[in-house]
């Protein structure tokens, strides 16, 4: 089984929806969460980070149920510059900091 | 510049060739990770430095992967002896402290003949 899971998708959604992605990880001792995105042929950048009573940056919520070791990100009011792949990351519990990715969902918004 | 820069961007090789790939880190990031990524796949570790401590290389898949960090500051990945399934792209990436966001460069393209 893969630390990080996500359905690599993907998600074809029009303009204006909202959409949902989720992920589950397997170290319950994990420390930090994430998610970052990564265009095309681009490098990963961070969106938000986690916690577990929820945040919101804008049209991006991000929830962590720690119980249930499951990690969500909605997307409101999808825009066509939404377009790319968003991973799931998660820190493991070691001192190093190093950051276990998932594969990552594909969403397309299209017009 | 003030992100993390790599250099190469794009590196093809033939098979059984030594390659050398840099990261220059942003000034003053102490910590230091390399990923890479395979094609259509997630990032997976390599290897970690932090300041003066012993590195993480937990994740190098072979011992043809090797990594230096000279003055703690430039990074160089070494991949001796190449093999088609290395690959992939390699990124780096630095962080400030250990709580702080992970700054990924923008990756070395790397192509296996």
């Amino acid at each position: 089984r893969k630390e990080v899971e996500q359905d690599p998708g993907p998600f074809n959604v029009p303009e204006g929806a909202t959409v949902a992605f989720n992920c589950t990880y397997s170290n319950s001792a994990s420390q930090s969460f994430f998610w970052y995105r990564q265009d095309c042929r681009k490098e990963p950048k961070l969106l938000m980070s986690v916690y577990s009573s929820g945040n919101e940056d804008g049209r991006f919520t991000a929830q962590l149920n720690r119980a249930s070791q499951y990690i969500s990100l909605l997307i409101r009011d999808s825009k066509l510059s939404d377009s790319a792949t968003y991973l799931c990351v998660v820190k493991g519990s070691s001192n190093t900091g190093k950051l276990i990715f998932g594969q990552g969902t594909t969403l397309q918004v299209k017009p | 510049g003030a992100g993390v820069s790599q250099s190469p961007s794009n590196k093809v090789t033939e098979k059984g060739k030594d390659v050398e790939l840099r990261c220059d880190p942003i000034s003053g990031h102490t910590a230091l990770y390399w990923y890479r990524q395979s094609l259509g796949q997630g990032l997976e570790f390599l290897i970690y430095f932090q300041g003066n401590s012993a590195p993480d290389k937990s994740g190098l898949p072979s011992d043809r992967f090797s990594a230096e960090r000279t003055g703690g500051s430039v990074s160089t990945l070494t991949i001796q002896r190449t093999q088609q399934e290395d690959s992939a792209v390699y990124l780096c990436a630095t962080q400030g402290q250990p709580t702080d966001t992970q700054y990924f460069g923008p990756g070395t393209r790397l192509t296996v003949l």
